[in-house]
């Protein structure tokens, strides 16, 4: 039961370094996110889409981009990394905005 | 306007006693309400939710959450804790006038005390 998938687990990023987190889903969910966790601050949400080609932002999209050419995918490419972008970044589907939302592991980056 | 509130950062329960965490919430129209947990390193699991029909619902790991319109609250509660109850939970509520997107509270730390 793969779920929702995303890649790396962890990373050190310097300062202005680009990279982009992968995010893959199995359960044919048309609704993608990708959320930041900071300590006490809950989740934000970066971005997401509500199918392939469909792309919008959410609570604190700065910095970032996404993309959406399958169904499956939703990367999360981050320009410029900058140390407020440290965080645990979580990539989750569901199947519209009122049903349960799947999460991935989390992926632990760390800008220096 | 904040949709979603959690008003305790943390709640120590000692092992077999009853808990409660507590989640107000604030929008407009029929309130869908949700709870997750989040153990250590790991992604968020749903436990339960809300969207009509009885006000108590029932989810997994014999948790359970009573959703009270007047007083705007979505308490999740647990009859006896088990010490692998600790962890993090969040509440969540479909905000339909944020696009009908799913805001997050910040999160209750459960410790269960041996």
């Amino acid at each position: 039961n793969a779920g929702v998938t995303q890649t790396p687990k962890f990373r050190i990023l310097k300062i202005g370094q680009s990279m982009t987190l992968q995010c893959t889903q199995d359960m044919n969910h048309n609704y993608m996110y990708w959320y930041r966790q900071d300590p006490g601050m809950g989740l934000k949400l970066i971005y997401y889409s509500v199918g392939a080609g469909i792309t919008d932002k959410g609570e604190v999209p700065n910095g970032y981009n996404v993309s959406r050419s399958t169904t499956e995918d939703f990367p999360l490419r981050l320009e410029l990394a900058a140390p407020s972008q440290t965080s645990v970044y979580f990539c989750a589907s569901s199947y519209d905005f009122g049903n349960t939302i799947y999460f991935g592991e989390g992926s632990w980056l760390t800008v220096v | 306007a904040q949709s979603v509130a959690q008003p305790e950062d943390q709640v120590n329960v000692a092992e077999g006693n009853p808990l409660t965490v507590k989640c107000t919430y604030s929008v407009s129209g029929n309130p869908y309400l949700f709870w997750y947990v989040q153990y250590p390193n790991r992604g968020l699991q749903f436990l339960l939710k809300y969207i009509t029909g009885d006000n108590l619902v029932k989810g997994s790991y014999g948790f359970e959450a009573e959703f009270n319109k007047s007083q705007t609250s979505f308490h999740l509660k647990k009859p006896s804790a088990l010490v692998s109850d600790s962890a993090l939970y969040f509440c969540a509520v479909r905000d339909r006038e944020r696009d009908d997107k799913i805001i997050f509270g910040k999160g209750t730390r459960l410790h269960i005390l041996p």
